[in-house]
């Protein structure tokens, strides 16, 4: 079973377009996570909840809007793609306060 | 403000060699120091985890050394092999509450054989 799954793994867009991403962790912890990683691999939060509460927002453009509808979901929408905005997206989950945290397998978004 | 700092961003190494990956980090409240490691195509998974009250961890062919005066740590991968070939984040964060990981910038290892 994956602990961490998301969809989809790959997705191509044209520029303006809306879209999103979905995530889910059948591992029972109540903190989720997004990281957005460029093309240089570094990888940056971009939000974290606790069991549906945003705790962490860290200055994303707020076309980026996360929506957790149970602890175990958390999806990302992203309106009107902008060029800069491919990159690979990870979700990932943890216990509360905890600093290990269980990646997905990532989504590849490409934006034309 | 990049508050942990690693080096080299690139690192070959033959097969059977020590491969060594430093890191240093700026914020003293920091209390967990983790390395994780990503797979091409894949999402970054742990791999070995420290904290400041030990100078050395180890497990089986990783081992992190922790200096806490210096603010600085390392990963030697013993024995590289070409399986070890990946990218390596160390990481820090604060334990408790709701803290962010900060990760490093990343080293991608290859092992040539």
């Amino acid at each position: 079973d994956t602990a961490v799954s998301q969809t989809p793994k790959y997705l191509v867009t044209q520029m303006g377009n809306d879209k999103s991403i979905k995530c889910e962790q059948n591992l029972g912890h109540d903190t989720m996570y997004w990281y957005k990683q460029d093309s240089k691999k570094f990888l940056k939060i971009m939000f974290s909840y606790n069991n549906k509460e945003l705790i962490i927002n860290e200055t994303v453009p707020n076309r980026f809007s996360p929506k957790s509808p149970d602890k175990a979901h958390l999806n990302l929408h992203i309106n009107s793609l902008e060029l800069g905005d491919s990159a690979v997206y990870f979700c990932a989950s943890s216990l509360p306060g905890a600093s290990e945290q269980y990646f997905g397998p990532g989504t590849r978004l490409t934006v034309t | 403000q990049q508050q942990v700092k690693q080096s080299p961003q690139s690192l070959i190494v033959q097969k059977g060699g020590i491969s060594i990956i430093n890191c240093a980090y700026e914020n003293t409240a920091f209390d967990y120091f983790p390395w994780y490691q990503q797979f091409p195509g894949k999402g970054p998974a742990l791999l070995i985890a420290i904290r400041p009250d030990v100078s050395e961890k180890k497990e089986g062919r990783f081992t992190i050394s922790f200096n806490k005066s210096a603010k600085q740590f390392s990963l030697h991968i013993m024995d590289s092999q070409p399986g070890d070939s990946a990218t390596y984040f160390c990481a820090a964060s604060i334990s408790g509450g709701y803290q962010k990981v900060t990760f490093g910038i990343g080293t991608k290892l290859q092992v040539i054989p």
